[in-house]
This record gives structure tokens, C-alpha cells and sequence, in this order.
């Protein structure tokens, strides 16, 4: 099983949408959740984290994380051409230091 | 504020060859992560260097060697390489005890093993 799990898509939505992005993890002893943005041929940016249950605001973006479900997500409102890129999932699990792990990503497409 | 650093952009090597890549974290941070990350996959984590020890180790060979430098920049060694280990090898630097540990990334090393 692995640690974290993305469905790789692709994801399409037309712009003005609210793409919604989601993450499952095998380990309960997870506590950070991260998102990162990564644009073809470039490393990828921490664009949210979370750690309590419930929902994370940041500008467009929410992080909604539910840990007894194992389940954290990412909204993106009013999504622009410019958030087409792949977006990773990263937990950081008790006891393994600040060893990430990370999802496969999944790739939104922002339709104009 | 000087972000994350690496150096070389892109490399092409030869099957058992060596490679060194570098990495400066990012200003006020002392921890330093190497992930590879193959096309279409997620970064897999190497090792994380503190205090100039390796602290955290993934599943990778012996062949995956580092070390830590005083004014906390680090470096990525691969010897003898092979095909497979075509990939962007990204450097995450954090501080420990800072919030949630969260990671930034350099703008990572192409390696191309032929």
C-alpha cells in the first residue's frame, strides 16, 4: 500500500471554476499535510499546509484535511489558465524526522 | 531573501560514472533534503542531512552518499551510475522546530545518464 495516494487525472475544469483536488494516506501517525504546485519541467512550490482537522484558508486556495477519514484536499476557487500545472501531496509522518512523502500528483488543466 | 539553490541546471553523464550535485538552502534554514524524482512520479526522498550527519535515510543504495557542509549547504553524490537513475534530483531545505518543518525546494539537477 503506498504511503500516499492521488488520483493522477488529468482534471479539467473551465476557468472561473473551483477545482477540487484530492490525497489519501496509509499512516495515522501522519501529521503535516502539504500541497505543492509543480509546472512542467520545474520543481514544485509549497503553495498550502496543514495539520489541524477542518479547513485551511489561503487567497483562492482551501486545504481541508480529515484525519480520521485520511483523506486532505485542496479547493482551488476561481481557477485560472495559470493553475494548470501537477499538483503534489506531501505527508510528514511521526517519528520518520521531516522525511516527506509525497503522492504521484495529479495534473489540472484549466480550460479558458 | 536568497531562496533555495542548486547547481549544475542539467548534467549527462555516462553509465559508471560519478556525479556530485550541490545545494545551498534557503537563508535561516540548517536542513537539507535530497529527493529524486523520475518522469511522471512523485519525488522519492534520498536522505536529510542536520548538523552535518545524515539524519534520515530512504531506500536508496549505498551508491547515494552526502554530506553537510558548516555553513549547512550540502551536497548529493551518485557513483557508479546507472540508467536508471535518469532524473531531477530536487534539494528541500528546512529548519527544524520551524512550524510545521514545511520543505522548499530548489529549482533542481536534470541528471541524464546515457
Amino acid at each position: 500500500q503506498k504511503e500516499v495516494e492521488q488520483n493522477s487525472g488529468p482534471l479539467s475544469v473551465p476557468e472561473g471554476a473551483i477545482a477540487s483536488l484530492n490525497c489519501t494516506y496509509s499512516d495515522r501517525g501522519s501529521q503535516s499535510f502539504f500541497w505543492y504546485r509543480q509546472y512542467s519541467g520545474k520543481s514544485p512550490e509549497l503553495i498550502m499546509f496543514i495539520y489541524s482537522n477542518g479547513d485551511k484558508e489561503d487567497g483562492r486556495f482551501t486545504a481541508q484535511l480529515n484525519k480520521a477519514s485520511q483523506y486532505v484536499s485542496l479547493l482551488i476557487r476561481d481557477s485560472q489558465p495559470s493553475d494548470s500545472a501537477t499538483y503534489l501531496c506531501a505527508v510528514n509522518k511521526e517519528n520518520t524526522g521531516n522525511q516527506f512523502y509525497f503522492g504521484t500528483g495529479t495534473s489540472l488543466t484549466v480550460i479558458p | 531573501d536568497a531562496g533555495v539553490t542548486q547547481s549544475p541546471t542539467h548534467l549527462i553523464k555516462t553509465r559508471g560514472q560519478q556525479v556530485t550535485l550541490r545545494c545551498s538552502p534557503k537563508s535561516g534554514h540548517d536542513t537539507v533534503s535530497w529527493y529524486q524524482q523520475a518522469l511522471g512520479q512523485g519525488p522519492q526522498f534520498i536522505f536529510q542531512y542536520y548538523e552535518e550527519e545524515e539524519r534520515q535515510r530512504g531506500n536508496f543504495p549505498d551508491r547515494f552518499s552526502g554530506h553537510q557542509f558548516p555553513n549547512y549547504s550540502s551536497e548529493l553524490n551518485v557513483n557508479a551510475l546507472l540508467l536508471g537513475d535518469s532524473a531531477l534530483y530536487l534539494c528541500a531545505s528546512s529548519h527544524v522546530g520551524g512550524g510545521q518543518n514545511e520543505q522548499y525546494f530548489g529549482p533542481g539537477t536534470r541528471l541524464t545518464v546515457t
